[in-house]
């Protein structure tokens, strides 16, 4: 059983909509993350945050616009996609800066996007 | 540049055979190193990983990981493969100069495991 929640697991969506995809936590952990992942390919980080402040954009279109209202959940809203943004999106969490932070993720089941 | 490489994109291996699924890496200053199992329409999780201390880690499944420094390997290993084993492995490392927020994973090996 995964520690970390994402909803939901399947949206589809058109180019022209709006949704949200929403992660959640209760380990404790100061670090959030989201990643993109492609059939059969590593995930690709996307977004970090720690202690609810976000650290590291990898350069992300702005379609993609991430929120972390609090240090239990993460949010990523979607607006104005493309097809090639079909893909799985991770949720992961980990011990943030002093709190020891050996550095291995803890991730969700994953939202299965597909955009139309 | 720090990296990871995995060699295999495939294992395959019989039900009760010993696994082995090969991990190299390229990092600056001491390795921070993992391994993570993807199920089919899973996340990932953790096995098991490598901070500093014994060679050999032993992690989650009856899991084990071989840090071997000199060759910059870390292979994963079973003793005893099972069906439930069959699935796609990343070998991991965690990018210190970003505070450790990165962590660049290899291409993936998949595993299967033939009863």
């Amino acid at each position: 059983d995964t520690e970390v929640t994402q909803t939901p697991k399947h949206l589809v969506m058109g180019m022209t909509n709006k949704k949200s995809l929403k992660c959640e936590q209760h380990m404790g952990h100061r670090a959030m993350y989201w990643y993109k992942q492609k059939a059969k390919k590593p995930p690709e980080l996307m977004f970090v945050y720690s202690y609810e402040k976000l650290s590291i954009n990898e350069s992300v279109p702005s379609r993609f616009s991430p929120e972390c209202p609090n240090s239990s959940l993460l949010n990523l809203h979607l607006h104005a996609l493309q097809p090639e943004d079909s893909a799985l999106y991770l949720c992961a969490s980990s011990q943030g800066p002093g709190q020891g932070n050996t550095g291995e993720l803890f991730f969700g089941e994953g939202s299965r996007l597909t955009v139309l | 540049a720090q990296s990871v490489a995995q060699p295999e994109d495939q294992v395959n291996v019989a039900e009760g055979n010993p696994l082995t699924v090969k991990c190299t890496y390229s990092v600056s200053g001491n390795p921070y190193l993992f391994w993570y199992v993807q199920y089919p329409n899973r996340g990932l999780q953790f096995l098991l990983k490598y901070i500093t201390g014994d060679n050999l880690v032993k992690g989650s499944y009856g899991f084990e990981a071989e840090f071997n420094k000199s060759q910059t390997s870390f292979h994963l290993k079973k003793p005893s493969a099972l069906v439930s084993d069959s699935a796609l492995y990343f070998c991991a490392v965690r990018d210190i100069r970003t505070g450790g927020f990165k962590t660049i994973f290899g291409a993936g090996t998949r595993l299967f495991v033939k009863a």
